[in-house]
């Protein structure tokens, strides 16, 4: 079984609209790690957001905010106010407590349009 | 200013060379992972490192091998490239310990194998 889907392959949002990224994560660990990953053109991986299985409250970085659904099991990035510049590759990913190893999603790519 | 370095951004080889990609850290990082990533696939694991000289495949380590010689260094080998190599690999490292550790990547290398 996967351990994180994204079932989103490409999204597009207007220029200063909000847009959510959706992301659904499979483990038994009690204990784990939620990452959001942004790869520009250029293919590097930008780190931009963390959630704690144990936060209570959902993660913020700017205009980055992680909906966390523990029960659900999902953990979908929310941008508000998009730039021209938000438009690239989205990766989640998931490090469980057990094991050194992250698991990636097969990403979304999102585009923003002017 | 934290860094993962990959010794070269592009690579074009030939069907049969014996190729190698350098990946180095300055964050004195235990754990160091190769990816490679497809278009649709997301990132896969190749192999990963936990220690000096320790290594473990991932999801997809058939044509591959590493090198784990110094703790700041983690290399990649195909020992005989084949055109179906040909893709963007990744280059990470992350804490030993810790779900809130998240991994630093390298530019990547994008490798053309004729």
């Amino acid at each position: 079984a996967q351990k994180i889907t994204q079932t989103q392959p490409g999204m597009f949002v207007q220029e200063k609209e909000a847009v959510t990224l959706d992301c659904t994560y499979d483990t038994s660990d009690q204990s784990y790690g939620l990452f959001w990953y942004k790869q520009p053109s250029s293919g590097e991986m930008i780190f931009l957001i963390y959630q704690g299985s144990y936060d209570e409250q959902n993660a913020t970085e700017g205009r980055y905010s992680l909906n966390f659904q523990k029960a659900r099991k999902s953990a979908n990035l929310v941008i508000s106010a998009s730039q021209l510049g938000d438009s690239a590759m989205y990766f989640c990913a998931m490090r469980e407590r057990a094991g050194n190893q992250f698991y990636f999603g097969t990403g979304t790519s999102l585009t923003v349009i002017p | 200013d934290v860094k993962v370095t990959q010794s070269s951004r592009y690579l074009v080889k030939r069907t049969g060379e014996k190729v190698f990609l350098e990946c180095v850290q300055d964050m004195d990082h235990e754990n160091m992972f190769w990816y490679r990533q497809d278009p649709g696939l997301g990132l896969r694991l190749i192999y990963f490192s936990y220690d000096v000289k320790m290594k473990e495949k991932g999801d997809i380590p058939e044509g591959y091998s590493v090198s784990r010689e110094k703790k700041e260094r983690f290399s990649l080998i195909l020992e005989s490239a084949s055109t179906n190599q040909t893709s963007m690999y990744l280059c990470a490292s992350s804490a030993k310990s810790g779900t809130d550790n998240e991994q630093f990547f390298g530019p990547g290398t994008r490798l053309t194998v004729l």
